[in-house]
């Protein structure tokens, strides 16, 4: 099973500013098969990235990510209040999928 | 619109069972392959089950065995069968789609959970 390790655990920043979130996994990932989510306290996840470096439909380009193998990036270019939430990264491989333990981006 | 609903959740004791089901409306429900994720309170996801087209099952270590997983898709449902329930099984259960637009190794489209608790 391939084991999805995100860092950092929390981030703190402001609205305006630039996150940098990491997704390494143990073993190489296809890149087509490296997925982001966003989820809202409350709420059900939603799909940001999909295929390491696509993003889904109705999300903004101030989200991009990127990678390849075992390291991946998810990047927000400006924080809008709306972002404060906690990010998931997603593999699948040998007919199994697995999340990492997610990152909470929050308010400073 | 595009929409999955959960329901089935509820309170069960250890070792007992639940059925939960999802129900799909405003898309094709046979064309794309299904999932489940849980969620316990205050951690991160975990994948539980899917179901291909083809109605092929996949699950993880922790639920194989104990639970079943199949689709109707005449009715446009989708069905976890959860057996031997443990403590460890309590969680939000969501429902969701692949196989649109963003492929099939995406979950596009998220049902909003239902809450399963195992306890005395």
């Amino acid at each position: 099973e391939i084991v999805l390790t995100q860092s950092p655990g929390t981030l703190s920043l402001s609205p305006g500013e630039r996150a940098t979130l990491s997704c390494r996994a143990s073993q190489s990932v296809s890149s087509s098969y490296l997925t982001w989510y966003q989820q809202k306290p409350g709420q059900a996840p939603r799909l940001l990235i999909y295929g390491a470096s696509s993003r889904a439909t109705g999300i903004p380009d101030r989200f991009s990510a990127s990678g390849a193998g075992r390291d991946f990036t998810l990047t927000i270019s400006r924080l809008e209040p709306e972002d404060f939430a906690v990010y998931y990264c997603q593999q699948y491989g040998r007919s199994l999928w697995t999340f990492g333990q997610g990152t909470k981006v929050e308010i400073k | 619109e595009v929409q999955l609903v959960e329901s089935g959740g509820g309170l069960v004791q250890p070792g007992g069972s639940l059925r939960l089901s999802c129900a799909a409306s405003g898309f094709t429900f046979s064309s794309y392959d299904m999932h489940w994720v849980r969620q316990a309170t205050g951690k991160g996801l975990e994948w539980v089950s899917s179901i291909n087209t083809g109605g092929d099952p996949y699950y993880p270590g922790s639920v194989k065995g104990r639970f079943t997983l199949s689709r109707e898709n005449a009715k446009n449902s989708l069905y976890l069968q959860m057996n031997s329930l443990r403590a460890g099984d309590t969680a939000v259960y969501y429902c969701a789609r692949a196989g649109g637009s963003s492929g099939w190794y995406a979950f596009d489209i998220w049902g909003q959970g239902t809450m399963v608790t195992v306890s005395s």
